[in-house]
C-alpha cells in the first residue's frame, strides 16, 4: 500500500523559500508510470495545483506560481520536494503531495493518493 | 485556465436522500479529465470518479458521475451518515489542473 507523507517547516518568514519533501512509502517512486505533485490548500479555501513531476524528467507548473516554483525527484530516497520562493502571508495553506497515475503513459488527469498534508504559516 | 464552478455552495439533505451535485467549466473539458473528490474536516481529498464516471477503487456503487463538454454531475443516491463531507470537481487540460471552489453537502 504506497503512502505518502509530507515533511517540512510549518513557520516560514516573508520573503524565504518554502521547503518541503513527500517521502513515498510501501513502493519505488520510480516503479510504474506516475506523476507526482503538489497542491495547497488555505485554510477554509479550495484546492490549488501547484506542480507535478515525473521521474522521467518531466516537469509542469501552474503558471500563476511558476516564477516561484521548483520540484524536484529525488529517486534515491524515494521523495519528491517543491521550493517556494519569495513567500507571502497569501502562501499559508495546507500542502500536499499527491500521485496520479499515467496508464499507458497518459495522465488520468486524477489524484488517486495523497499526503496527509502539512501546514505552512508564512508569517515573522 | 478553465474555471470550474460548482453548484449549490451548500446542499442541506437528510440520510437516505439523493443527492446531486453540479460542475460547470468555462470551456469544454475532455470527459477523460473530469474528476470528483470528498474532503472531510482535516482530511486530505479522497478521488471517488474520475473520467466523469468511472469510480476510483473501493468507492460504492451509490456514488455516480455522469457528463460531458461543460456540464457535469456527481450523484449520491440513499445517502449515509459519512457521506456528509465537501465535494470538489477537478478538470486537467494542456497540463494545468484546476478544481471547483466546493459544494459542502451538510445534514438537514
Amino acid at each position: 500500500q504506497v503512502q505518502l507523507q509530507e515533511s517540512g517547516p510549518g513557520l516560514v518568514k516573508p520573503s524565504q523559500t518554502l521547503s518541503l519533501t513527500c517521502t513515498v512509502s510501501g513502493g519505488s517512486i520510480s516503479s510504474g508510470t506516475y506523476f507526482w505533485s503538489w497542491i495547497r490548500q488555505p485554510a477554509g479555501k479550495g484546492l490549488e495545483w501547484i506542480g507535478r513531476v515525473s521521474t522521467s524528467g518531466s516537469i509542469n507548473y501552474n503558471p500563476s506560481l511558476k516564477s516561484r516554483v521548483t520540484i524536484s525527484v529525488d529517486t534515491s530516497k524515494n521523495q519528491f520536494s517543491l521550493n517556494l520562493s519569495s513567500v507571502t502571508a497569501a502562501d499559508t495553506a495546507v500542502y500536499y503531495c499527491a500521485r496520479e497515475p499515467r496508464p499507458g503513459g497518459a495522465a488520468l488527469g486524477a489524484f488517486d493518493i495523497w499526503g496527509q498534508g502539512t501546514m505552512v504559516t508564512v508569517s515573522s | 485556465e478553465i474555471v470550474l464552478t460548482q453548484s449549490p455552495g451548500t446542499l442541506s439533505l437528510s440520510p437516505g436522500e439523493r443527492a446531486t451535485l453540479s460542475c460547470r467549466a468555462s470551456q469544454s473539458v475532455s470527459s477523460s479529465y473530469l474528476a470528483w473528490y470528498q474532503q472531510k474536516p482535516g482530511q486530505a481529498p479522497r478521488l471517488l470518479i474520475y473520467g466523469a464516471s468511472s469510480r476510483a477503487t473501493g468507492i460504492p456503487d451509490r456514488f455516480s458521475g455522469s457528463g460531458s463538454g461543460t456540464d457535469f454531475t456527481l450523484t449520491i443516491t440513499r445517502l449515509e451518515p459519512e457521506d456528509f463531507a465537501v465535494y470538489y470537481c477537478q478538470q486537467y487540460g494542456s497540463s494545468l489542473y484546476t478544481f471547483g471552489q466546493g459544494t459542502k453537502l451538510e445534514i438537514k
